[in-house]
């Protein structure tokens, strides 16, 4: 079945800095990646999300790239805010009808003041 | 927008007990899945349901049922809960043939003493 690594599993950085968290996938049969966001005690919160036909997509403060060949995927974040700090999870969709969400073990990103 | 309504939000139960978690997908749509999320985990995928039949499974205990009613709410039933069985219980809902991702309910805290 799918697998999802994440890495890495604790990330600080400056506020204004940028972040990057870096996942890969084992099912080639993947075509959809989302990224959620979750505060503690909370609902993940999808953030933003590719698809395998596309290599790139960015939303305001927030990009992701897609290197469907080598199956790994990255998620960017510039101008870091603390609002920012949070845990963010990568995942990669599996199954029969390609709808099952497996998530990545997650990353927990402090925004330094 | 009408969301995933999940009830209740916090559950106490002792072990042993048997516990029922419900879920309400968002009007039209037709598959519903569920999540287990321990303290620091990432959410696991338990099971989903397609048009009211068991699409998928993941690493759903033997001691958990769930099924999908005719108004495509879903309930997920918990038997001799166990402490480890602590966790953030998550829904989400999608529609058609093809996955546009989902978003999750608010989730059930179980909480087993």
């Amino acid at each position: 079945g799918e697998n999802v690594e994440q890495h890495p599993s604790t990330l600080s950085v400056q506020e204004g800095d940028s972040a990057v968290i870096k996942c890969t996938y084992s099912d080639s049969a993947s075509n959809y990646f989302p990224w959620y966001k979750q505060e503690l005690g909370k609902r993940p919160q999808l953030i933003i999300d590719i698809r395998s036909n596309v290599g790139e997509k960015k939303d305001q403060r927030i990009a992701v790239t897609l290197n469907k060949t080598a199956k790994h995927f990255s998620l960017h974040i510039t101008e870091t805010q603390p609002e920012d700090s949070a845990v963010y999870f990568c995942a990669a969709t599996a199954g029969d009808r390609d709808d099952k969400i497996i998530f990545g073990k997650g990353t927990r990103l402090h925004i330094l003041p | 927008a009408a969301g995933v309504i999940q009830s209740p939000r916090h559950l106490i139960k002792e072990k042993r007990e048997t516990a029922t978690l419900k879920c309400y997908p968002i009007p039209r749509h037709d598959t519903v899945y569920w999540y287990q999320q321990g303290p620091g985990q990432d959410p696991q995928f338990l099971i989903s349901f397609y048009e009211k039949m068991q699409s998928d499974k993941g690493s759903i205990p033997d001691r958990f049922s769930a099924q999908q009613f005719s108004d495509y709410h879903s309930e997920l039933n918990m038997s001799s809960l166990e402490l480890g069985d602590s966790a953030l219980y998550f829904c989400a809902s999608s529609q058609g043939q093809i996955f546009y991702g989902y978003t999750f309910g608010s989730g059930t805290r179980l909480t087993v003493v």
